[in-house]
């Protein structure tokens, strides 16, 4: 289930699950969206990236369903595997002079074996 | 090849000590960033280079000072840092901060204790 720490969302599920990590972001003019993962003591992660004319971006296992309407990202991990176990960021690029990613805060996924 | 490295990937240092960071990239990319994180947060940016010039300070304490000596490396000098200045110092780098659509990569990060 879905839980709201102190810092962090924690989403903990079954290995073999799907996943959903769902991100909100605020920007309507913002252009491109790009999920990370992050693990503990590394560097995030490049997954999966999606262009504001698109809906729906699919990857191997990921797939990132883009929602302008009510601004809102989602990322899909299908069979989740516990070294799936991270936290993932999604970040939106807001075009102003310099393009700038602004990062979500963020969901740790947790998969037990 | 999407690897941008980063040294030390351990530093503690005094108060009154002067160090740098080093960032690496082999990728042709020419934007070039720096980045704090505290534990369970996330990324907050400090500067950007774009081509080897500074285009953001995102309003950084001078105890932090960028330094891009060429296409391919970054550093961040540290002096008369505070404790609270303790966290994972990340460096990123993009084909051209112009662009929205590049992909951002970034390195492992410099895990920085302040005594």
């Amino acid at each position: 289930g879905e839980s709201v720490g102190l810092h962090l969302p924690t989403l903990s599920v079954q290995e073999g699950d799907n996943s959903i990590i769902n991100c909100a972001y605020s920007n309507s003019a913002s252009d491109y969206f790009i999920w990370y993962k992050q693990e503990s003591g590394k560097g995030p992660q490049f997954i999966i990236d999606i262009r504001s004319n698109m809906d729906k971006r699919q990857g191997q296992r990921v797939t990132v369903l883009l929602n302008k309407t009510v601004k809102h990202l989602s990322l899909q991990i299908a069979a989740t595997q516990p070294g799936d176990s991270a936290v993932y960021f999604c970040a939106e690029n807001r075009r102003s002079g310099y393009s700038t990613l602004t990062f979500g805060k963020g969901t740790m996924l947790l998969v037990s074996p | 090849d999407t690897e941008v490295t980063q040294t030390p990937k351990h530093l503690v240092m005094g108060m009154t000590n002067k160090k740098s960071l080093k960032c690496e990239q082999h990728m042709g990319h020419r934007a070039m960033y720096w980045y704090k994180q505290k534990a369970k947060k996330p990324p907050e940016l400090m500067f950007v280079y774009s081509y080897e010039k500074l285009s953001i300070n995102e309003s950084v304490p001078s105890r932090f000072s960028p330094e891009c000596p060429n296409s391919s490396l970054l550093n961040l000098h540290l002096h008369a840092l505070q404790p609270e200045d303790s966290a994972l110092y990340l460096c990123a780098s993009r084909r051209d901060s112009t662009s929205s659509t590049d992909t951002q990569y970034f390195g492992p990060g410099t895990r920085l204790t302040v005594l």
